[in-house]
């Protein structure tokens, strides 16, 4: 079975820049979410998509970054304009089901973004 | 709110030493608890979850840990560990089915030949 796929797998931009990443879930997951890791902390939840609908993003700052689920399968995450801080390892995950349930989630291995 | 405290930031242990990885919460609820590993450029692998019964969880490659309710505690440990086992280990809390996972800083393990 494959895994979660990210690319690009590292991405260096400017400040004020614009960067989109992409997600492939695991084939039948209905549950994806985007994680921000940065250096030395644990990873903090993004955005989470039940099939193509946002169940939560209250932590996304919506003002720069924007994802989307089209077609319930694929995933892209989007910052436009970039800033120094968003400098960070953002992770795809997805899971089987969600609601009702405590599902195993699988993490992809991650895009690192270095903004300069 | 709920957090999540991992006590040490790195750990150092000889290999096939024992080990312990702490882990704290802050929760006036019932939780769920996580222990999460992340090897050198990978994305995090579940290594067990503690949801109810036992307190004691059995997880992959040898890990345990034990669920204190009193002491809000869901420490890690290992009785013989190898090179392998070199990675970042995640501590995360849940507050119920539909809520979003906490996740700890993390502790770094260094395993010494």
């Amino acid at each position: 079975e494959a895994g979660v796929a990210q690319s690009p797998r590292y991405k260096i931009i400017e400040k004020r820049q614009s960067v989109a990443f992409w997600c492939n879930p695991i084939s039948g997951h209905a549950t994806l979410y985007w994680y921000q890791q940065i250096l030395g902390q644990g990873p903090k939840l993004l955005i989470q998509f039940q099939n193509n609908g946002v169940v939560d993003d209250s932590q996304l700052p919506k003002d720069r970054f924007s994802a989307e689920r089209l077609k319930g399968v694929d995933s892209t995450l989007k910052i436009q304009p970039a800033k120094l801080e968003d400098s960070a390892v953002y992770l795809c995950a997805s899971s089987l089901i969600w609601r009702g349930a405590i599902d195993t989630q699988y993490f992809g291995p991650g895009t690192r973004l270095t903004v300069l | 709110a709920q957090s999540v405290t991992q006590l040490d930031s790195q750990v150092p242990v000889f290999e096939e030493a024992p080990v312990e990885l702490r882990c704290n919460y802050s929760s006036s609820v019932s939780v769920y608890l996580f222990w999460y590993v992340q090897y050198p450029n990978q994305g995090l692998q579940l290594l067990l979850k503690y949801l109810s019964g036992s307190t004691l969880v059995k997880g992959i490659n040898g890990f345990e840990a034990e669920f204190n309710k009193s002491q809000t505690s869901f420490h890690l440990r290992k009785p013989s560990v190898h090179i392998s086992d070199t990675a970042e280990y995640f501590c995360a809390v849940r507050k119920n089915r539909d809520d979003k996972n906490i996740f700890g800083k993390g502790t770094r393990l260094h395993i010494l030949p």
